[in-house]
């Protein structure tokens, strides 16, 4: 049973536009949500993340929305950039627990 | 300050046979946490060390263990491996348990089982 899914496999977007990744969990109990990208060989570099709490967390380029109802999150990056091309992950988190529960990932291409 | 290494980085064995993977955690940190990353099943949480004791264990059958040194180093063992162990295996490490957001990763073991 797949509680955080990312439905999209790939994403490719222009150089300079929007990048929309989302992510849908089950568990009505996470209480932290965390979006990772991860570049090939590397391990995954944490972004931005939101507490259940929240709606909207920004940081810089990076927004991350929360619609607790529809148990969904995004990952808005704006402006994108050709160094954004990554794999992105969400994750959540149980009891602020350190056990992540891992989305499959969106591969996202930005095309200069 | 160093980051968390992981030895070796590649590694290759054969069906039945065990493995010894190890991860060094950035200095100071006291909780390592084990990940599997294959291509079908993603990402999955496998076991927590804090303080040398298991914190919380995933959905893995008991071919997988591991164990945490007093230094914080912690080592993870697989088993009478199979061809479906076959993966990106990751730690990541912080300062203490209950640290979500604070969780650094290394950058992985690929282990080919053949």
């Amino acid at each position: 049973d797949q509680q955080v899914k990312q439905n999209s496999p790939s994403l490719s977007v222009q150089e300079g536009r929007i990048s929309i990744l989302n992510c849908d969990y089950t568990n009505s109990m996470f209480d932290y949500f965390l979006w990772y990208k991860k570049y090939p060989a590397e391990g995954p570099t944490f972004l931005i993340s939101i507490s259940s709490i929240k709606d909207k967390n920004e940081d810089g380029r990076f927004t991350v929305f929360l619609n607790k109802s529809a148990k969904h999150l995004s990952l808005h990056i704006v402006p994108s950039q050709p160094g954004d091309t990554a794999v992105y992950f969400c994750a959540a988190s149980l009891n602020a627990g350190n056990m992540l529960t891992f989305g499959g990932g969106t591969r996202l291409m930005v095309k200069p | 300050k160093a980051g968390v290494t992981q030895t070796p980085r590649y590694l290759i064995k054969t069906r039945g046979q065990q493995v010894t993977l190890s991860c060094s955690p950035i200095s100071g940190h006291r909780s390592v946490s084990w990940y599997q990353q294959t291509p079908g099943q993603g990402l999955q949480f496998l076991f927590e060390y804090f303080s040398e004791t298991q914190r919380n264990k995933g959905n893995f059958p008991g071919r997988f263990s591991g164990r945490q040194f007093s230094n914080s180093r912690s080592e993870m063992n697989v088993s009478t491996l199979e061809l479906g162990d076959s993966a990106l295996y990751l730690c990541a490490s912080s300062v203490t348990s209950g640290q979500p957001l604070a969780q650094f990763f290394g950058p992985g073991t690929r282990l080919t089982v053949l």
